[in-house]
Order: structure tokens, then sequence, then C-alpha cells
């Protein structure tokens, strides 16, 4: 059974740090891994799409690395803004119709 | 693009009574809707998957007469939890793709259950 974690489950910084968030999963067999911002009461919001065959993809400050024989990928957040407080999800694609999410790992920038 | 819209966003009701929510596609047709639930500090978890026109699949441990799902048209399907209780109490999120596969899903905005 696939089981997603992430670490920490809380990281409040200042402004300015450069973060890396962890993700964990058990079976390595997944289509692809997906990084999600959630702020609070609010849905998600989809920041990066790592296909299986892909090491890592970059979209502006942040950075999601992949290696799937592990079961491992981060997520780099460069030069953490306030703005950037929110809850982030990883998930993983194990199969056709269905993400296995972790529990997600809430960052807090204060200025 | 690619808007999910769910309602009510917040809804409180006593137990024993039934609660319907709606997600919409606002401007997509969706093939495929999911419906997740939250609680506190925890993962999303998959409840059950609907395609349009046919019925839904539920995951293991989902009580498919507890949970209805209609998913009626390409843009708009609906969860409707029967009988609530207090533990049904939860954040309950939908998200819609235009492919059976689900390769890209859209999430909505979410619905807070409170069951008093």
């Amino acid at each position: 059974k696939q089981e997603v974690t992430q670490i920490p489950a809380a990281l409040s910084v200042p402004e300015g740090e450069n973060l890396v968030l962890n993700c964990s999963f058990t079976d390595s067999a997944i289509y692809n891994l997906q990084w999600f911002r959630q702020d609070p009461g609010k849905g998600l919001t989809s920041l990066l799409l790592i296909q299986s065959s892909q090491r890592e993809q970059t979209s502006g400050r942040l950075n999601a690395s992949l290696d799937k024989s592990s079961g491992r990928s981060t997520l780099y957040i460069a030069a953490s803004q306030p703005g950037d407080s929110a809850t982030y999800l990883c998930a993983v694609r194990p199969s056709y119709n269905k993400l296995i999410f972790g529990a997600g790992t809430r960052l807090a920038v204060h200025p | 693009g690619a808007v999910v819209s769910q309602h009510p966003s917040w809804v409180i009701c006593k137990s024993g009574t039934s609660v319907k929510i709606e997600c919409r596609s606002l401007d997509f047709q969706a093939t495929t809707m999911f419906w997740y639930r939250q609680f506190p500090k925890q993962s999303l978890m998959l409840m059950a998957t609907s395609n349009e026109g046919s019925k839904a699949t539920y995951e293991q441990g989902v009580e498919k007469d507890k949970f209805l799902i209609n998913h009626a048209s390409l843009t708009l399907s609906t969860l409707t939890v029967t009988s609530a209780h207090p533990e049904d109490s939860s954040f309950y999120i939908c998200s819609a793709s235009q492919d059976r596969g689900g390769d890209t899903q859209y999430f909505g905005p979410g619905t807070r259950l409170t069951v008093l």
C-alpha cells in the first residue's frame, strides 16, 4: 500500500531563507509526483508536476526534485516570502485515476 | 481557465440530517470528478471517483449508501452526506478532470461541513 510522508510537519522561518521540504513514498512504482499549495480553508493549487522519467522541475523560485528509486522528493523554495505561507502537499500518482497525498508541511514565513 | 467551484463553502447541520454539496466545472467539461475528505492536519483522502453518466467508484472503507454521488452532467457532480453524524464533520474537496485518467485535476475550494 502506497504511503506518502512529509517532513517536517510544520516550519516557521524568517523571510529570505531558502527552504527544503521533504516528501517520501513507499512504493516507487509511480507515474508522477506533484506538489500543491493549500491556503487555509481553501482548495489546492498545483505548483509542480514531475513525471516519473524526470529528475526535477522548476518554476520561478520553486524547484522540485524526484528520486524515484529511493522514494524521495524535495521541494526547494528560494528566498522565502510571507506570501509563501501555506500548507504544501506532496502527492504521488501510483495508478490510473488516483492521487495519494501526504499530510503536508505547514509553512509560516514571518517578516 | 479550468475553474472548479463548490457550494456551499461551509455548512452546519444537525445530526441525522442530509447535506448536499455541489461541485461545478465552470469553463470546461469534466469527464471525471473526484471527491476527497480532509480531516484537520491530515492528508486528503480520496473517497470516490465519478464519470459522467456512470455510477461512482468508491474507495475501500467509504460507505456508498452514506455518501451519495451523482455526476449527472459534464459540469456538475453532487455529494450528499446522508444521516450526517458529528464524525462526518470534515473538509470536503472535489476535483475535476477533462479526461478519464484524471491526469490533470483541478481542485475546488472545498466545503467545510460541521455536524452538531
